[in-house]
C-alpha cells in the first residue's frame, strides 16, 4: 500500500532556529512530492514542488529535498519565525492521478 | 484572484438529512477533487474529475455523490449524512493531474452531523 508518513506529529522550536520537517513514502516510483502549509481554520497553500527528477527546491527560507532511493523529504526551514507556525504537510503523486497526503507536523515557533 | 471557493463555511445537519457542498474556481482548470480531513489524520480523496462530465471515486467516496457538468464547479452532495460524515472538507483544482502543476485548495468546508 502506498503511505506517506511524517513524524513528529509535533514540533516546538525557539525563534531563529533553523529546523527540518521530515517526511516518508512507501514507493519510491514517485511522479512528484508536494509540501503544503495549512493555517488553522484555513485551507492548504502550496510551498514547493519537487518532481521525481529533482533533488531539491528551494523558495526563501524554504529548502526542500527528494531522496526517492530512501523514500524521504525534508523541508528545511532557515532562521524560523513566529510567523512559521502552521501544520506543514507533505503529499505525494505516486502516478494514480492523485495525491496521498502525510498526517503533518504541527510547528510552533517560541519568541 | 477568488481561485477555489467554497460554501458553506460553515454547516450543521441531522443525521438522515442531504446537502450539497459547492465547489467552483474560476482558473480554467481541468482536474478538480474533493478530500476529507479528520482530526489528527492526513486528507482522503472522496471524489475528483478530469475534466467536464467525466468524474471517479478515490478513496472514500461512500455516502457522496459528484457532478461535473461544467469546467468551474464541482458540487459535493451528501446523501442521508451520518454522524461519520462530520469533517472539514476542500476542494481542490489543478491544471494538470498533479504531475507538473500545483494544486490549489479552498478554505474549507467544516460540516457538523447531530
Amino acid at each position: 500500500k502506498q503511505e506517506v508518513t511524517q513524524i513528529p506529529a509535533a514540533l516546538s522550536v525557539p525563534e531563529g532556529e533553523n529546523l527540518v520537517l521530515n517526511c516518508s513514502f512507501t514507493d519510491s516510483a514517485i511522479y512528484n512530492l508536494q509540501w503544503f502549509r495549512q493555517d488553522p481554520g484555513k485551507g492548504l497553500t502550496s510551498l514547493l514542488l519537487i518532481q521525481s527528477s529533482q533533488r531539491e527546491q528551494t523558495s526563501g527560507r524554504l529548502n526542500a529535498s527528494l531522496d526517492k532511493s530512501s523514500g524521504r523529504s525534508t523541508l528545511y526551514i532557515a532562521a524560523s519565525q513566529p510567523g512559521d507556525s502552521a501544520t506543514y504537510l507533505c503529499a505525494v503523486n505516486f502516478g494514480n492521478e492523485k495525491l496521498t497526503f502525510g498526517t503533518g507536523t504541527r510547528l510552533t515557533i517560541i519568541p | 484572484n477568488a481561485g477555489v471557493t467554497q460554501t458553506p463555511k460553515f454547516r450543521i445537519l441531522k443525521i438522515g438529512q442531504s446537502m450539497t457542498l459547492q465547489c467552483t474556481q474560476d482558473m480554467n482548470h481541468n482536474y478538480m477533487y474533493w478530500y476529507r480531513q479528520d482530526p489528527g489524520m492526513g486528507l482522503k480523496l472522496i471524489y475528483y474529475s478530469v475534466g467536464a462530465g467525466i468524474t471517479d471515486k478515490g478513496e472514500v467516496p461512500n455516502g457522496y455523490n459528484v457532478s461535473r457538468s461544467t469546467t468551474e464547479d464541482f458540487p459535493l452532495r451528501l446523501e442521508l449524512a451520518a454522524p461519520s460524515q462530520t469533517s472539514v472538507y476542500f476542494c481542490a483544482s489543478s491544471y494538470s493531474d498533479g504531475t507538473s502543476g500545483t494544486i490549489y485548495f479552498g478554505e474549507g468546508s467544516w460540516l457538523t452531523v447531530v
